[in-house]
């Protein structure tokens, strides 16, 4: 079965630098999206991502985040300055065109920032 | 702004017992999802409900749908230990992608 895979599992950085994390969505897929999960919270959107350019960012998602997708398979989220805050699993998912379809979710990684 | 509920928070329920988790909205909603995950893990997609009185069953598990009280819920019917996990609900609004998610119940259930 199709799957959204995510690379790294895990992330450890120092407070300052940048950061890439790389989602590959389900190949027929044309919607993808971050999400974070901060330790024991609820899942909160980043951004959703259509036809080359950013359809929706939430107030999280400032100007030290970014997307893009690179080729016709990746998928990435770039926090350049990271934060202590930052510290979060952060999923990528993707769905299919129809209206009705469900968003898939990768495995995550976890981001520490020290 | 769109604002998800789950209560309770937080249940034990010991095996063979059915209960139900409550999922409350702010606002009219196009779609309501319930995933379910595992500690540490992903978030496995269980249910999506579309119109008012949808209900879906996948086991033990069954969702419903009122949109007119903005409610739905997840009822565990004789529960097992398999189930244990947090649960979530999440919806979408009219015209919008993100998936608004609820505050989550973890379910721990007890032999």
């Amino acid at each position: 079965e199709p799957e959204v895979t995510q690379t790294p599992s895990h992330q450890v950085t120092q407070m300052g630098q940048e950061v890439i994390l790389r989602c590959v969505p389900i190949s027929n897929h044309l919607y993808f999206y971050w999400y974070r999960q901060i330790l024991g919270q609820k899942v909160e959107f980043l951004v959703s991502f259509y036809n080359n350019e950013i359809s929706e960012k939430s107030e999280i998602f400032d100007d030290q985040f970014s997307v893009e997708r690179p080729d016709g398979s990746n998928f990435t989220l770039k926090i350049r300055s990271t934060k202590l805050e930052d510290s979060a699993m952060y999923f990528c998912a993707s769905r299919g065109a129809g209206g009705l379809e469900t968003q898939y979710f990768g495995p995550g990684t976890r981001l520490l920032v020290l | 702004e769109l604002k998800v509920e789950q209560n309770p928070l937080f249940l034990s329920m010991q095996e063979g017992k059915n209960y139900t988790i409550y999922c409350n909205y702010s606002t009219t909603s196009d779609r309501l999802y319930w995933y379910r995950q595992d500690p540490g893990k992903s978030l496995e997609s269980l249910f999506v409900l579309l119109s008012n009185g949808a209900v879906k069953q996948e086991g033990r598990l069954m969702a419903s749908l009122d949109t007119k009280a903005r409610l739905s819920t997840l009822h565990i019917t004789a529960a097992v230990h398999d189930l244990s996990a947090t649960y979530f609900c999440a919806v979408t609004s009219f015209g919008n992608e993100k998936l608004t998610f609820g505050t989550g119940t973890r379910l721990t259930i007890i032999p």
